[in-house]
């Protein structure tokens, strides 16, 4: 069965610290994987990541992939009250085009 | 602007009744797609479309019916059938169905509870 799991579910940290985040996955045909921000409403999209070893960055946040390991990481350096989300991992399955998600990291910045 | 529209934002459902939930993207995309999330729970998804006049069932299809007549529209029906239909349910979309680059982006969704 195509499985993401993400890890912390939830997280609780003050404002500055640096925060990283779990995506592992098992999914057969994997194409891509994904990281999006999701407040109240719509996700947002972070990242695509494709290939092994080749770290993204936009700002603060950063995330990189290996496919030997299947898993991905988040990091959030300097982390402000507006981080605060649930961030969502989400792999691309190549020929149904699917996306599989994880159950997503809820993140808390406290002042 | 372009984006993808849901609505209505919230919806009451009551027991028997069918109901549809909107969604309209002006982004010309090829592909759209219904995803619902629990409380607590990653996105599951419906029914995708990859052209008009084409829609194939996703992971937990059952007790729901789209459309696809404009490639604009995505329309979801939650039937009777559908026995808890509670959750939050999103419409995305992307350029075209196997576009590596393109991720899928999302409306801002529509929250169905049952009164």
């Amino acid at each position: 069965e195509d499985k993401v799991v993400q890890s912390p579910l939830s997280l609780v940290v003050h404002e500055g610290d640096t925060v990283t985040l779990n995506c592992s996955y098992e999914v057969t045909n994997f194409r891509s994987l994904l990281w999006y921000k999701q407040e109240k409403k719509a996700p947002t999209f972070l990242f695509m990541l494709t290939s092994s070893g080749i770290e993204k960055k936009s700002g603060r946040l950063s995330s990189i992939l290996d496919k030997k390991e299947l898993f991905s990481i988040l990091n959030i350096t300097a982390t402000q009250t507006g981080d605060s989300a649930v961030y969502l991992c989400a792999v691309v399955q190549g020929g149904s085009e699917k996306l599989v998600f994880g159950k997503g990291t809820k993140l808390t910045v406290n002042p | 602007d372009g984006g993808i529209t849901q609505s209505p934002k919230y919806l009451f459902r009551k027991e028997g009744q069918n109901v549809t939930l909107s969604c309209e993207q002006n982004l010309n995309h090829d592909a759209m797609y219904w995803y619902r999330q629990d409380p607590g729970q990653g996105l599951r998804l419906i029914y995708y479309s990859q052209i008009v006049n084409d829609f194939q069932k996703g992971d937990i299809a059952e007790g729901y019916s789209v459309s696809r007549e404009k490639k604009e529209s995505f329309p979801l029906t939650v039937t009777s059938a559908q026995k808890n239909p509670t959750a939050f349910y999103l419409c995305a979309s992307n350029p075209t169905f196997r576009d590596r680059d393109q991720p899928q982006h999302f409306g801002d969704g529509t929250r169905l509870s049952i009164l």
